[in-house]
């Protein structure tokens, strides 16, 4: 069975710091792996995808994330967060890139 | 990107109604559709994955006869809930997929039942 851990339920981070979202999978072989973003009322936005290749994945928006096996994480990071950053966060994991099991969300609050 | 639109965004309806949710692929045919529901501050739970022109396989817990999919073509998919009671207010989520290739969400649903 396939899951997905996000440890931290709400981040706060101030406007111009540095982000970094938490991800641990489960799973028998060598997983989809995705990052979503989800602003309020809104639907999912993908990110970022790992499947093969490179561990370090970039995305939209400035984000990227590193895959690594040993550690069974998938982990976001964004150098420098802007304040349309604030939004639910999801990881999700899946055997191929449409059917997905998804992590509990991590909310990030931007500060001024 | 490919675009999925799901109407309407916010549907407030009676208990004992049924509600209609539509999920459009605006420019690809999407073979595969999938149904998910996400309760405040929780993630997504899939509910179902439907395949054009055969019946939707639900997901273990999932009442086939109170969450009515349908997928009669390759670019729709309806989602009705029947006898709608106040716990099934939620915010429905489908995803849209063309072969084997990646899915594309929908701007969502949310059901409110009084």
């Amino acid at each position: 069975a396939q899951s997905v851990t996000q440890p931290d339920i709400h981040i706060t981070v101030s406007e111009g710091a540095s982000l970094e979202l938490r991800c641990n999978y489960s799973y028998g072989a060598t997983p989809y792996l995705f990052w979503y973003v989800q602003s309020p009322g809104q639907g999912l936005q993908l990110l970022l995808k790992y499947f093969s290749g490179d561990t370090l994945v970039q995305g939209i928006k400035g984000f990227e994330a590193e895959f690594k096996r040993s550690q069974s994480s998938f982990n976001l990071r964004k150098p420098s967060v802007h304040w349309s950053d604030a939004a639910e966060y999801f990881c999700a994991v899946g055997p191929n890139d449409y059917k997905l099991s998804f992590g509990a969300g991590t909310t990030v609050t931007v500060r001024a | 990107g490919a675009v999925v639109s799901q109407h309407p965004s916010r549907v407030i309806c009676k208990s004992g109604t049924s509600v209609k949710i539509e999920c459009r692929s605006l420019d690809f045919q999407a073979t595969t559709m999938f149904w998910y529901r996400q309760f405040p501050k929780q993630s997504l739970m899939l509910m179902a994955t439907s395949n054009e022109g055969s019946k939707a396989t639900y997901e273990q817990g999932v009442e086939k006869d109170k969450f009515l999919i349908n997928h009669a073509s390759l670019t729709l998919s309806t989602l009705t809930v029947t006898s709608a009671h106040p716990e099934d207010s939620s915010f429905y989520i489908c995803s849209a997929s063309e072969g084997a290739a990646e899915a594309f969400f929908g701007q969502g649903t949310r059901l409110t039942v009084v």
